[in-house]
């Protein structure tokens, strides 16, 4: 199976910083690398497919980028509503992963 | 709009079999799209557990496979999750999803897949005697 590894699993920032997240595949993937939000005691909300589309309603200053084994979120002002935890997600021949999250907390 | 709700115990004992229904809302499950199940573990991650399209055809995790079925009944709009043998390292919360995308191939042998576009609130099952 396809192991994803975040990077990194959490960061302190602050708000109107620029951040980046980094999912690696332990093999090359095909475009349908996906990234979610998750806040505490709620299920996780798409933001990202195919690499870098945005789901409708997601704001702008969220992006993806990547191919092959290494993606990135970019979050290019944090926003209060941002702190949160982030995943990547895989999916290959009907076999999803998931990547451990990265966890974006306010310094 | 699409809801998804799981319902089921919240609380299965060591050796039992945990069972988890998803009842769909807003949309027929037998109009398309492949349908799933996530867990997740205390104060941790995210783990697929399987898959089933309308039809019936399901993909597992090869981690679960001995252990878990997934079905469909379309004439009720829901689909379900039975995992047999659980132990505590099964306490999770569930999640169903809708995993989001097209058929590239006539029986979906070939699925484009978006993401998991839609969820359910997540139910909390312990393992626990």
């Amino acid at each position: 199976a396809i192991q994803l590894t975040q990077s990194p699993s959490s960061l302190s920032a602050s708000v109107g910083d620029r951040v980046t997240i980094t999912c690696r595949a332990s093999q090359g993937i095909s475009s349908a690398l996906a990234w979610y939000q998750q806040k505490p005691g709620k299920p996780p909300k798409f933001l990202i497919y195919d690499v870098s589309n945005l789901e409708s309603g997601v704001p702008s200053r969220f992006s993806g980028s990547g191919s092959g084994t290494d993606f990135t979120l970019t979050i290019s002002s944090l926003q209060p509503e941002d702190f949160a935890t982030y995943y990547c997600q895989q999916f290959n021949n009907f076999q999803l992963t998931f990547g451990g999250g990265t966890k974006v907390e306010i310094k | 709009q699409v809801q998804l709700q799981e319902s089921g115990p919240g609380l299965v004992k060591p050796s039992e079999t945990l069972s988890l229904t998803c009842n769909v809302s807003g949309y027929s499950i037998s109009s398309g799209y492949y349908w799933g199940w996530i867990r997740q573990f205390p104060g941790k991650g995210l783990e697929w557990i399987g898959n089933i399209y309308h039809s019936g055809r399901t993909h597992y995790s090869p981690s679960l496979k001995s252990r878990v079925t997934i079905s469909v009944d379309t004439s009720k709009n829901q689909f379900s999750l039975r995992l047999t043998s659980v132990t505590a390292a099964d306490t999770a919360v569930f999640y169903c999803v809708r995993l989001n995308g097209f058929c590239s191939s006539g029986n979906c042998y070939y699925y484009h897949f978006y993401g998991l576009d839609v969820w359910g609130q997540g139910t909390t099952v312990t393992v626990s005697s």
